[in-house]
């Protein structure tokens, strides 16, 4: 079976640093990759997502992140980070087999603290 | 874009008594609706995966007769804790896939189960 892992489990930064949150999984086929972040008190959103293409996705907020497929890794990133940004991040992966229950796996999930 | 309803928000019940969670797509049919659920400090783990108009697949340690689900039509899913005990408090959330593979999931807010 599938897993992910996010090697921080908090991180803790000031406004205006540079983020790189780490996520790597284990599948040898073609993936789907995302990064889903939860606001204190809100439900999980999408950031972005990776299906093909361009390695380099951008997503809301100004983040974006890199698939690096021999490194098995989807890192998200932003070059400055504000207050507003403090939350949980998730990576996710799913494994796409052309069919099949099109389930999810998650990281454990990273808590980022930006300090005003 | 794709929401999803999850409702109760919040609910507190006392021991042995069952929940009824209700999870519903607004904008779009979905055949396929996932349950999961979040310790503190930890990641989504999936219960199981609702199929419209069949049995609901559970994954591995998930009591199926303890955690009801009824996915009755191609809008709602239910899922009922039934005979709930304190170690069943936890936070519940929906998804619902919203397109074709990889298209993303979208995630209802979720429900604070606390059983007292």
């Amino acid at each position: 079976a599938q897993s992910v892992s996010q090697h921080n489990h908090h991180v803790i930064l000031s406004e205006a640093a540079s983020l790189e949150l780490g996520c790597n999984y284990s599948y040898g086929g073609t993936v789907n990759l995302f990064w889903y972040v939860q606001y204190p008190g809100q439900h999980l959103q999408l950031l972005l997502k990776y299906f093909s293409g361009d390695p380099l996705v951008k997503g809301i907020k100004g983040f974006e992140a890199e698939f690096i497929k021999s490194k098995f890794s989807f890192n998200l990133r932003k070059p400055s980070v504000q207050w507003s940004d403090t939350a949980e991040y998730f990576c996710a992966v799913y494994p796409y087999s052309g069919a099949g229950s099109y389930q999810l796996t998650f990281g454990k999930g990273t808590k980022l603290s930006v300090i005003p | 874009g794709a929401v999803v309803s999850q409702h109760p928000s919040w609910v507190i019940c006392k021991s042995g008594t069952s929940v009824k969670i209700e999870c519903r797509s607004l904008d779009f049919q979905a055949t396929t609706m996932f349950w999961y659920r979040q310790f503190p400090k930890q990641s989504l783990m999936l219960m199981a995966t609702s199929n419209e108009g069949s049995k609901a697949t559970y994954e591995q340690g998930v009591e199926k007769d303890k955690f009801l689900i009824n996915h009755a039509s191609l809008t709602l899913s239910t899922l009922t804790v039934t005979s709930a005990h304190p170690e069943d408090s936890s936070f519940y959330i929906c998804s619902a896939r919203d397109r074709g593979p990889g298209y993303g999931y979208t995630f209802g807010s979720g429900t604070r189960l606390t059983v007292v």
